[in-house]
């Protein structure tokens, strides 16, 4: 099955400076990459997801970039906010026709220091 | 819009009990998932269900069972409960098994 890396498992930057987050993926059946942000006591929430017909994708100050020769796909967050501190989980999938099931990295606790 | 409405959000169970947990999508999601969140273990795949057909199931014992109704809402059910059990349940829900997927808060059991 599907195994998803995740590093760092902790990450501090200071306010204004860029936070970046990476994963590995096993399956190269993978085809969906999400990025979830976690708060404390909530659901994890979608930020940016990318498919893997492209290799980069921006919004705001989120973007996602993925190498599906390497397998892996990172996370890039510029100008850092206190409110950007949060657990962030990566995650894979294979999408196929029938069903589709996310596999999850470890998380990476990002603080924000202002 | 809504989201995804889980109920209920905290439970306490004792050992052997089952439980019940629901799940409302967001309107007009026709997918349903369910993943178990735990420090150790981390978010872990349960199931997913479209259109009341569960359509993938992940690796866990077979008293973990859920099902699907015709309005998209959605239940799973734990029987004989083991302090293992105890986790963040989350549901989540997209429009269909290729778009994204949302979550809910999630319900947080407790087996003492």
């Amino acid at each position: 099955g599907e195994n998803v890396e995740q590093h760092p498992s902790t990450l501090s930057v200071q306010e204004g400076d860029s936070a970046v987050i990476k994963c590995t993926y096993s399956d190269s059946a993978s085809n969906y990459f999400p990025w979830y942000k976690q708060e404390l006591g909530k659901g994890p929430q979608l930020i940016i997801d990318i498919r893997s017909n492209v290799g980069e994708k921006k919004d705001q100050r989120i973007a996602v970039t993925l190498n599906k020769t390497a397998k892996h796909f990172s996370l890039h967050i510029t100008e850092t906010q206190p409110e950007d501190s949060a657990v962030y989980f990566c995650a894979a999938s294979a999408i196929s026709g029938s069903a589709r099931q996310l596999t999850f990295g470890s998380g990476t606790q990002l603080t924000v220091l202002p | 819009k809504a989201g995804v409405t889980q109920t209920p959000r905290y439970l306490i169970k004792t050992r052997g009990q089952q439980v019940t947990l629901s799940c409302s999508p967001i309107s007009g999601h026709r997918s349903v998932s369910w993943y178990q969140q735990t420090p150790g273990q981390g978010l872990q795949f349960l199931f997913e269900y479209f259109s009341e057909t569960q359509r993938n199931k992940g690796n866990f014992p077979g008293r973990f069972s859920g099902r699907q109704f015709s309005n998209s809402r959605s239940e799973m059910n734990v029987s004989t409960l083991e302090l293992g059990d105890s986790a963040l349940y989350l549901c989540a829900s997209s429009m269909t098994h290729t778009g994204e997927l949302f979550f809910g808060e999630g319900s947080r059991l407790t087996v003492l």
